[in-house]
């Protein structure tokens, strides 16, 4: 098993270019999720997914957009990437009610 | 407003001795508390978790104390490792969906 992988490991961007995060897990697990990485400030939950085709805000969702159409992947998009958008991006999966998260080993985005 | 604090950054242990982590949190509606421990270039890993009805669970060398009335919890790790370098964070949810994350602690454990 892969468990949880996350497409692409880095990623440069300008200001206002767009781009997508694939997450994709092999363990058939119902709940899926984004966060944010930034110093000093944890992980913040942008999005999440408790089934195909539906999803929900989490903290800090402005500036992302997200849609799970297959169980098994959970895409984040920048439509236009800020440099406020600089961080570290976790990809997360678990079973219903099944609050340990499986993680992604994570995504460096750098927006210039 | 960060809901699910860790006060401090950092904390050096000698091998074999106990390394104690705090987390205080100030939603009263959270129910279930879990520990996280991330290496660099890598995402987090599950360590172990309390729910709100107990105030104590182990796992080997590992366990976490939940002190309900004051909203704190504490991860001890003992005998500390070498390997136990990392940073851990504490989370919590209320009803299961979202999590809050602390803003972890790094902990170098000294051979």
């Amino acid at each position: 098993n892969a468990g949880v992988t996350q497409t692409p490991k880095f990623r440069v961007l300008k200001t206002g270019q767009s781009m997508t995060l694939l997450c994709a897990q092999d363990m058939n697990h119902e709940y899926m999720y984004w966060y944010r990485q930034d110093p000093g400030m944890g992980l913040r939950l942008i999005h999440y997914s408790v089934g195909e085709g539906t999803t929900a805000k989490g903290e800090v969702p402005d500036g992302y957009n997200v849609s799970r159409l297959k169980k098994q992947n959970f895409l984040l998009g920048l439509e236009s990437a800020a440099p406020s958008q600089t961080s570290v991006y976790f990809c997360a999966s678990s079973y219903p009610s099944g609050y340990e998260q499986y993680f992604g080993p994570g995504t460096r985005l750098t927006v210039t | 407003d960060q809901q699910v604090k860790q006060n401090s950054p950092s904390l050096s242990v000698q091998e074999g001795r106990i390394s104690i982590l705090n987390c205080d949190y100030t939603n009263s509606m959270f129910d279930y508390f879990l520990w996280y421990k991330k290496y660099p270039a890598e995402g987090p890993t599950f360590l172990i978790s309390i729910s709100s009805i107990k105030d104590k669970n182990e796992d080997g060398r590992f366990t976490v104390f939940l002190n309900k009335s004051a909203k704190h919890l504490s991860l001890h790790i003992v005998p500390s490792q070498p390997g136990d370098s990392a940073v851990y964070f504490c989370a919590a949810s209320a009803a299961g969906n979202q999590f809050y994350f602390g803003t972890g602690t790094s902990l170098t454990v000294i051979p």
